[in-house]
């Protein structure tokens, strides 16, 4: 079946580092997959997505790109800031529903 | 961006009462509709998809009976614990699908946090 593998966090960094949160997912054909961002007491915000391979999806400095080969979609940032300090969830679409990882709780430090 | 809305945003009820939470495509018509649930750091269970004046799909293990889905209009869909427990204590998301994204993306409500005393 279909399913969404995030790394475990929490990742703490400094503000302005690099930022990488990978995700890899199994699926049968080739779903969209979406980045989900959630700040605290906050519902899912729609942060980027991308609905076939090699495509890239951006958004507020965040990128993924959609590796069939590897069939992943890691999420990068070149500088994060404090106000990046959030919970990222990794999804895809299924049949009719979404498919989420566990989420990836990020914590910059000023 | 399509937007929902869910009212209220918190709630808490004694035991034993029902508890019912509203979901509204503020800008789109959401032909369908989800209810997730979400434990304190933990990733989001779907409960159930809702389609517009059918009844709802619940996943394996969800109470059809305790959780009731409405989904009367293309714009409102509701969820009612019953009988509501300490157990059924959780933050309860709901989002709708909109023919806007192009795909099915998914626009999600800002979440309502159930406490049971």
């Amino acid at each position: 079946g279909n399913s969404v593998t995030q790394m475990e966090g929490p990742v703490t960094l400094s503000e302005e580092a690099f930022l990488t949160i990978n995700c890899t997912y199994t699926a049968t054909g080739y779903p969209s997959l979406f980045w989900y961002v959630q700040y605290p007491g906050e519902g899912l915000q729609l942060l980027l997505k991308a609905t076939k391979a090699d495509d890239k999806g951006s958004n507020k400095g965040f990128e993924a790109t959609y590796r069939k080969e590897t069939t992943s979609f890691h999420l990068e940032k070149g500088s994060v800031q404090v106000s990046d300090s959030a919970v990222y969830f990794c999804a895809l679409e299924g049949t009719y529903k979404y498919i989420f990882g566990t989420g990836t709780r990020l914590k910059v430090l000023a | 961006g399509a937007v929902v809305s869910q009212h209220p945003s918190w709630v808490i009820c004694k035991s034993g009462t029902s508890v019912k939470i509203e979901c509204r495509s503020l800008d789109f018509q959401a032909t369908t509709m989800f209810w997730y649930r979400q434990f304190p750091k933990q990733s989001l269970m779907l409960m159930a998809t809702s389609n517009e004046g059918s009844k709802a799909t619940y996943e394996q293990g969800v109470e059809k009976d305790k959780f009731l889905i409405n989904h009367a209009s293309l714009t409102l869909s509701t969820l009612t614990v019953t009988s509501a427990h300490p157990e059924d204590s959780s933050f309860y998301i709901c989002s709708g699908t909109s023919a806007l994204g192009g795909t099915d993306t998914q626009y999600f409500g800002p979440g309502t946090r159930l406490t049971v005393l």
